[in-house]
């Protein structure tokens, strides 16, 4: 199985604040790699889809970029609904894995 | 637009087996480069991916999982469905259902998906 590092796993930042999350594969997946937002007691919501394309109706302060094993989602100005916990997907192979999820919390 | 929402029992005993539906809504099962797929959440963890199956009734399922799981597809009611036997306290978690989208030099991604479902394995 492809393992998906996040990291930081946490941290705490401000509305306005630039923020990047980064998403490390155990092997190349090329640009094989989803981001998703997921809110308290909601479903994940698709953010980004092969690295860095923007899903429709997705705020364009959200961005990601990478290939082969480093990725990052970058938040270019923090709005109080983007506090939320994070998680990258691998589709390069089955079984799909994710990453652990990061957490966002407002400082 | 298309829509998934699980149902089944939120409460599972050890060694039964668990059961769960989704039903679409808002388009065929059938149409499409689509995949329906499960994916679980225990709480305040990570997501597994359980398994996926297509409208022809081809499947994959995550090894972990393998030997408990079995995903069907009804394309007469619009549904998918997850078995899973045997279960214990670990596989209490939400359990979601997505469709799973293939795009370009097949590229695939999990959108939408259901609001999720929890249950909870307990005697």
């Amino acid at each position: 199985d492809i393992q998906m590092t996040q990291s930081p796993s946490s941290l705490s930042a401000s509305v306005g604040d630039r923020l990047t999350i980064t998403c490390r594969a155990s092997q190349s997946i090329s640009t094989y790699l989803n981001w998703y937002q997921q809110k308290p007691g909601q479903a994940p919501k698709l953010l980004i889809y092969a690295a860095s394309s923007l899903q429709s109706g997705v705020p364009s302060r959200f961005s990601g970029s990478g290939s082969g094993t480093d990725f990052t989602l970058t938040i270019s100005s923090l709005h109080p609904e983007d506090f939320a916990t994070y998680h990258c997907q691998q589709s390069y192979n089955t079984p799909r894995t994710f990453g652990q999820g990061t957490k966002l919390e407002i400082k | 637009q298309v829509q998934l929402q699980e149902s089944g029992p939120g409460l599972v005993k050890p060694s039964q087996t668990l059961s769960l539906t989704c039903t679409v809504s808002g388009g065929s099962i059938s149409s499409g480069s689509y995949y329906w797929s499960w994916i679980r959440q225990p709480a305040g963890k990570g997501l597994e991916w359980i398994g996926r199956i297509y409208s022809s009734g081809s499947t994959n399922y995550n090894p972990s999982l393998k030997s408990r799981v079995t995903i069907s597809v009804d394309t007469s009611r619009n549904q998918f469905s997850l078995k899973l036997s045997s279960v214990t306290a670990t596989d209490t978690a939400f359990y979601y259902c997505a469709r799973e989208v293939r795009g370009r030099d097949w590229v695939t991604w999990f959108d939408p998906w259901g609001q999720g479902t929890l249950v909870t394995v307990s005697s």
